[in-house]
C-alpha cells in the first residue's frame, strides 16, 4: 500500500544529544512537510520541501534542520534537543503544493527528551 | 486571537448519538476546509475535505461550511465506540510563494461510550 512511513515510532534522547527522525513515502509526492505536535495542541508546521526546495517557517528554531536526499526520503534533525522539544513529530506529503492538494500524514514519531 | 478556534472537549456521548463538532475561524482567506481524525499516538487521518459553503456527506459523516459566519462543523451520525478519537479541523489558504498554508485547530477529544 502506498503510504507515509516514519521511523522510529518512539525515540528517546538525552538533553543536548542530536537526534534524527526519518520519513519515507511511496506516494511519489513532490512535497514533504514536518510538523511538531505537542500534547493537546494543534500540529505546527516546521518546514516543507517542494522537491528539493526547502521552505522554512519563520518561527522554526535554528535547532531544527531538515534534509531531503531524494523524492522518497526526508529527515528531521534536532541538533541539541531541549526538554521543550519533546513532542510528536508528524511527516506529511502532498502531490503538489496547491490549495487543492490533500496532505497525507504518517503515524508520527514520539520524541522523549530526558 | 487564534486564527482557528476549536473546543478541546472532552466530549462524551452514548453510542448511537449524533455528534456535532465545530470550529470557528477569523481569516476570510481560508478557502479549503478539512476534518482529520487522530487516534491516540497516531498521525491525523483525513476524513472530509470541502471547499464551498454547504454540506458534504460521506457515510455517517457530514461536513458543513458556513463561510459567511466563518464556522465549520462535522456531524457524526450513529456514533460508534470506534469513533472515539481527537477530531482536528484544518483550513487552507495560499501562503507565501503560492504554497498552501494549513492551519489546524487544537482538536476536540471525543469519547463514545458503549
Amino acid at each position: 500500500d502506498a503510504m507515509v512511513i516514519q521511523n522510529p515510532r518512539y525515540q528517546v534522547t538525552q538533553f543536548g544529544k542530536p537526534v534524527t527522525l526519518s520519513c519515507s513515502q511511496t506516494l511519489n509526492h513532490n512535497v514533504m512537510y514536518w510538523y511538531q505536535q505537542k500534547s493537546s495542541q494543534a500540529p505546527k508546521l516546521l518546514f516543507h520541501y517542494y522537491d528539493k526546495d526547502f521552505n522554512n517557517e519563520a518561527d522554526t528554531p535554528d535547532n531544527f534542520q531538515s534534509r531531503r536526499p531524494n523524492t522518497s526520503f526526508c529527515f528531521l534533525d534536532i541538533r541539541s534537543p531541549g526538554l521543550g522539544d519533546a513532542a510528536m513529530y508528524l511527516c506529511a506529503t502532498s502531490r503538489e503544493a496547491r490549495s487543492t492538494d490533500t496532505q497525507y500524514f504518517g503515524p508520527g514519531t514520539r520524541l522523549t527528551v530526558l | 486571537q487564534k486564527e482557528v478556534e476549536q473546543d478541546p472537549g472532552p466530549l462524551s456521548v452514548p453510542e448511537g448519538a449524533i455528534v456535532s463538532l465545530n470550529c470557528t475561524y477569523s481569516n476570510s482567506a481560508f478557502q479549503y476546509f478539512m476534518w482529520y481524525r487522530q487516534y491516540s499516538r497516531k498521525g491525523p487521518e483525513l476524513l472530509m475535505y470541502t471547499y464551498s459553503s454547504g454540506n458534504k456527506e460521506d457515510g455517517r459523516f457530514t461536513a458543513q461550511v458556513d463561510k459567511s459566519s466563518k464556522y465549520i462543523s462535522l456531524f457524526i451520525r450513529d456514533s460508534q465506540p470506534s469513533d472515539s478519537a481527537t477530531y482536528l479541523c484544518a483550513m487552507k489558504r495560499s501562503g507565501s510563494g503560492g504554497y498552501q498554508k494549513v492551519t489546524f485547530g487544537t482538536g476536540t477529544k471525543l469519547q463514545v461510550i458503549p
